[in-house]
């Protein structure tokens, strides 16, 4: 069965510092890999998505994530956090059918 | 462009009264359908998909129930509504063949007190 496990319920970071957000899957088979970034009161927006190929996928708003299949991550970063990138973000995984699976996700606070 | 629209946006309801949350797409056909819940301090849980007309699939036993009586419609109702039954609640689609992308609505914020 496939699961997501996001280390850090909350990440606080300074205004122009790295953003690094974990992520880690479960799954049977090669996932399919996402991050969704959702802003208050509204609904989830795709950041970014591994299906195959390159493990180094690029994303929204400078945001990009690296597939380690050897160690089961999908990491989400950023160089430089920007005030407006205060969010609730969320990894999620699929193998390949009609469920997608969400990690319990991960508050970014962005300090001025 | 396909849209979601999901209503009503909050709604505070007393235990023990019925439940419709209504959700539908515009600009597409035959999209896989999802109801999703937001628990406050928890992740997404998938609660329902749908790849058709008739079709549900429940994915956790519980007061909740979905139905589509329309491609583009999506339901989700209680007879009785539970606390535990308050949440964050989304509906979201795929395009069929393209399932990889969820499209979410702006969810309803349900209040059972």
């Amino acid at each position: 069965a496939q699961s997501v496990t996001q280390l850090g319920s909350h990440v606080s970071v300074s205004e122009g510092a790295l953003v690094l957000l974990r992520c880690n899957y479960s799954s049977s088979v090669p996932p399919y890999l996402f991050w969704y970034v959702q802003y208050p009161n509204q609904g989830l927006q795709l950041l970014l998505k591994y299906t195959t190929g390159a493990t180094l996928v690029k994303g929204i708003n400078g945001f990009e994530a690296e597939f380690k299949k050897s160690e089961t991550s999908f990491h989400l970063t950023k160089p430089s956090a920007h005030m407006s990138d205060a969010a609730e973000y969320f990894c999620a995984v699929s193998e390949k059918g009609f469920k997608t699976i969400f990690g319990a996700g991960t508050r970014l606070f962005v300090k001025a | 462009s396909q849209t979601i629209h999901q209503w009503p946006a909050t709604l505070v309801q007393p235990v023990g009264s019925p439940l419709s949350l209504e959700c539908t797409v515009e600009g597409t056909s035959n999209p896989n359908l999802y109801w999703y819940r937001q628990a406050a301090g928890r992740g997404l849980q998938l609660l329902f998909y749908s790849v058709g007309i008739g079709q549900i699939s429940s994915e956790v036993p519980q007061n909740l129930s979905a139905s589509r009586p329309q491609d583009r419609q999506f339901i989700l109702s209680s007879k009785k509504l539970l606390l535990s039954d308050s949440g964050f609640y989304l509906c979201a689609w795929s395009v069929q063949g393209a399932w990889e992308k969820l499209f979410f609505g702006s969810g309803t914020q349900l209040s059972v007190l």
